[in-house]
């Protein structure tokens, strides 16, 4: 069966520093994987996606993440963080053929002044 | 209206009562989902339709019961909910057939509290 961790529920940081989000997923076959970012009172956002192709992944606002599938992770990472992505961010993994997103508990980043 | 829309956005009921989520996707969709966000828990994907027929039911209880007339509604309609059902109730939207590479877009949640 597949699941994921997001080991990291609050990751506090100050503004204009870097910070990388942590998400591992467990599955024996191929996989498509998505960050997701929720503002407060706000459903939830596509950031990033990947399904195939180049391991690296852009996404919106700056994000990035990389696709590392002998650790089976898919950090998300942004160079320098504005107190406007103060927000929870949710990883999440699917497969293909079926309807099925798998979504880990989130981790809610803090920027600090 | 763009996106998702959901209503109401707070819903307060006893436990003896019957009530209905609404949600309305204004992008051209075919799939459709409700998911359950509760506290400290991952999303739960609860129900899917595709093409206005449900093709996922992720063991919810009878007590919620979706409904989709159309791709572009779809709605949940509860009754005697337990304390435990209180939760963010959201609904999501995806392009043609649902399939998994497509992304979803999500509406703002229904907050549900049930006494």
């Amino acid at each position: 069966a597949q699941s994921v961790t997001q080991l990291d529920s609050q990751v506090p940081v100050f503004e204009e520093a870097p910070v990388e989000l942590r998400c591992n997923y467990s599955s024996s076959v191929s996989v498509y994987l998505f960050w997701y970012v929720q503002y407060p009172n706000q459903g939830l956002q596509l950031l990033l996606k990947y399904l195939s192709g180049s391991t690296l992944v852009k996404g919106i606002n700056g994000f990035e993440a990389e696709f590392n599938k002998s650790q089976t992770s898919f950090h998300l990472r942004k160079p320098s963080v504005h107190i406007s992505d103060t927000a929870e961010y949710f990883c999440a993994v699917t497969r293909p053929g079926t309807y099925k997103y798998i979504f880990g508990t989130g981790t809610r980043l803090k920027v600090l002044a | 209206e763009t996106g998702v829309t959901q209503t109401p956005r707070h819903l307060v009921m006893g436990m003896t009562n019957k009530k209905s989520l609404k949600c309305e996707q204004h992008l051209g969709h075919n799939a459709m989902y409700w998911y359950k966000q509760s506290a400290k828990k991952p999303l739960e994907l609860m129900f899917v339709y595709s093409l206005e027929e449900r093709v996922e039911n992720n063991s919810v209880p009878s007590r919620f019961s979706p409904e989709c007339p159309n791709s572009s509604h779809l709605f949940l309609h509860l009754h005697t909910l337990q304390p435990e059902d209180s939760a963010l109730y959201l609904c999501a939207s995806s392009q043609a057939g649902g399939r998994t590479r497509d992304t979803q877009y999500f509406g703002p949640g229904t907050r549900l509290t049930v006494l």
